[in-house]
């Protein structure tokens, strides 16, 4: 099982509490984004590593949400203060990101309630 | 603005037949294109890519369909089987390189009747 693992898989937190999202990414993928689901929406990019490259932010909504990516493989998503707002369900997704093989491939997602 | 439609949320067909899923993008930057399945609960599933270069990519049931002058791609699934009862996300990215993020339409569902 090579695939990309998420955790945890639910997450309930009460408004205006802190939050931290794991990512596994697949083992050889240079490439990590995060997106987000919220209910009934498509799915929204927040935020892209590539290698040691500064990760790309612009798709971070505000300065509650940050990321970061330990040695090039496992990432941590974290929101700070939460809002009702916040919940959805927050996909990683790995990918060689080599010309012509932009595949990206998901995780299971967290699903975060904030209540 | 929505730079990834798909305009039909759901669409039902027997099993055995074909399923035609359609997908329309407006920014010509995008030059990779890729659908992905969505089961309840899970993350989606990669089934098929194609590059802007080429007009048709098959792999098994799936064929995809990309006419870069209409800005539109379509899935076809032959022979519709019950277990491709799901939700499928049409997705796009481009722009030269650095960050390939992908840009997802809204979905469309899918029903196979047995």
């Amino acid at each position: 099982g090579a695939g990309v693992s998420q955790s945890p898989s639910n997450k309930v937190t009460e408004k205006g509490k802190d939050v931290e999202l794991r990512c596994d990414p697949i083992s050889g993928h240079t490439a990590l984004y995060w997106y987000r689901q919220s209910l009934g929406q498509g799915l929204e990019f927040l935020i892209y590593f590539q290698g040691n490259s500064a990760p790309d932010k612009s798709g971070l909504p505000s300065d509650r949400f940050s990321a970061e990516r330990t040695g090039g493989s496992v990432s941590t998503l974290t929101i700070q203060r939460t809002q009702q707002e916040d919940s959805a369900v927050y996909l990683c997704a790995s990918s060689l990101d080599r010309a012509s093989s932009y595949e990206q491939y998901f995780g299971p997602g967290t699903r975060l309630t904030v209540t | 603005d929505q730079q990834v439609k798909q305009n039909s949320p759901s669409l039902s067909v027997q099993e055995g037949r074909i399923s035609i899923l359609n997908c329309d993008y407006t920014n010509s930057m995008f030059d990779y294109f890729l659908w992905y399945k969505k089961y309840p609960a899970e993350g989606p599933t990669f089934l098929i890519s194609i590059s802007s270069i080429k007009d048709k990519n098959e792999d098994g049931r799936f064929t995809v369909f990309l006419n870069k002058s209409a800005k539109h791609l379509s899935l076809h699934i032959v022979p519709s089987q019950p277990g491709d009862s799901a939700v499928y996300f049409c997705a796009a990215t481009g722009g030269g390189t650095g960050r390939r993020a992908l840009t997802f339409g809204s979905g469309t569902r899918l029903q196979v009747q047995p």
